[in-house]
């Protein structure tokens, strides 16, 4: 099976801009959840997306949101960009059928706001 | 509440030598517990997972964790490291009905020739 891939690879945004990410799971798998990673902060929650709908939610300002499809590819979006918003974003998959399962991640999407 | 604290932020250790990353965790209920490895620019990947089978968890690349619920550890250990073994590990707690991941802040381990 083909594993967890996050496009873009690389992003350089200003601030005040807005960015999308996307996420494609694992075949099979129905849950998508995003992560930010950052020197300072390290992994952080964002959310988790389960059949298209939001099924968990971190502490994260409105500025960031998600979206499911139906093929579960998930979607996320941050608004406005503040330079603290320079980070590691990665996703993971899971089956979601089952709690506390294993996640599986994608290599992530590096993203810089100047 | 739920909470995970790696005891040690950098790890040294030479090559051939065990290796012991250490975490601790906090948690309400029942939790299952992860270690996952990032090598530079990648992501996240799993090590090893701990439900409640069976107290010793062997994972890839020959670690293995013990959890021990008196002392609320489970800590990382590999016999004899190997150069490719330097990476950030990351222990991981999830609880509840929920599948949402708890992070700790992260061991880079260093691996001298």
């Amino acid at each position: 099976k083909a594993g967890v891939t996050q496009t873009p690879r690389y992003l350089i945004k200003t601030r005040g801009q807005q960015v999308t990410l996307s996420c494609s799971p694992i075949s099979g798998h129905r849950s998508v959840s995003w992560y930010q990673q950052t020197p300072g902060q390290g992994l952080q929650f964002l959310f988790e997306y389960f059949s298209e709908t939001q099924r968990n939610k971190g502490n994260f300002p409105g500025r960031f949101s998600g979206r499911q499809f139906s093929n579960s590819r998930s979607e996320m979006n941050v608004s406005t960009l503040e330079l603290g918003d320079s980070a590691l974003y990665l996703c993971a998959s899971s089956s979601g059928e089952v709690y506390q399962e294993t996640q599986y991640f994608g290599p992530g999407t590096r993203l810089l706001v100047l | 509440a739920q909470s995970v604290t790696q005891l040690d932020s950098h790890v040294s250790v030479s090559e051939g030598t065990p290796v012991l990353l250490r975490c601790n965790y906090s948690s309400s209920y029942s939790p299952s517990l992860f270690w996952y490895v990032q090598h530079p620019n990648k992501g996240l990947q799993l090590l090893l997972k701990y439900t409640s089978a069976a107290t010793l968890v062997k994972g890839i690349n020959g670690f293995e964790a013990e959890f021990k619920k008196s002392e609320t550890s489970f800590h990382l250990t590999k016999p004899s490291a190997h150069m490719s073994d330097a990476a950030e590990y990351f222990c991981v707690v999830s609880e509840g009905n929920f599948n949402k991941f708890y992070f700790g802040s992260g061991t880079k381990l260093n691996v001298k020739p």
